[in-house]
């Protein structure tokens, strides 16, 4: 079945840039989601790509998508204490996403002073 | 504008009993999603309803069934609890299976 991979943790410093890294196996996905995770809270989604484009900037965030890969990635600018969460990968199949979103196991984003 | 709202937030059921679990999606959405995420896991898709309809189930038992009524709201019902039906259910809406906007969750412990 389909599978979505993310490293479990990634630690950076306050002001540095973060980048959170995924890998997925369904070669239809047509839309790929980042969704962020605050202790106790549901999902916020942050940002999405469509399959048919290499890249997305919204303000702090950058989205690289190489498709031949399979590799999905997203960089926080100028990371700050409030980015500490878990980062969750998604993908939807070209099925309209009536498979549901398949999600990866998530990483945790860790700030450091 | 309110978003998904989901009740109750938190809720403690003993192994053998049954569960219901309310949602109403974001002004607009017609399709309703629910998953289950197990502590440290990712959410894991249960499945959609659209039109009142289930659209697609994911690799979830009988026990787990589902409702849409015709104002888009939704329920999920889980039979027969078991120690591992522990969870956060969360419900997702979206404009038929598009820009998903999820809840806060339902935490569930069976005890």
């Amino acid at each position: 079945g389909e599978d979505v991979e993310q490293s479990l943790f990634l630690s950076v410093r306050e002001g540095d840039s973060s980048v959170i890294n995924c890998t997925y196996t369904d070669s239809s996905s047509t839309y790929l989601y980042w969704y962020k995770q605050e202790p106790g809270a549901g999902l916020q989604l942050l940002t999405y790509i469509f399959s048919n484009m290499d890249m997305k900037q919204d303000q702090r965030l950058t989205v690289l998508l190489n498709k031949k890969d399979k590799h999905l990635s997203l960089r926080i600018a100028d990371t700050q204490t409030g980015d500490s969460a878990i980062y969750f990968c998604a993908d939807e199949n070209s099925g309209g996403g009536a498979d549901g979103l398949t999600f990866g196991k998530g990483t945790h984003l860790i700030i450091q002073p | 504008d309110a978003g998904v709202t989901q009740s109750p937030t938190h809720l403690i059921k003993t192994r053998g009993q049954q569960v219901t679990l309310r949602c109403s999606p974001k002004s607009g959405h017609d399709t309703v999603s629910w998953y289950q995420q197990a502590l440290g896991q990712g959410p894991q898709f249960i499945f959609q309803y659209y039109e009142e309809e289930e659209r697609q189930r994911g690799n979830f038992p009988d026990r787990f069934s589902g409702h849409q009524f015709p104002n888009y709201s939704s329920e999920l019902n889980v039979n027969a609890l078991l120690l591992g039906d522990s969870a956060l259910y969360l419900c997702a809406s979206s404009m038929d299976s598009y820009g998903y906007t999820f809840g806060s969750g339902t935490r569930l412990t069976v005890v």
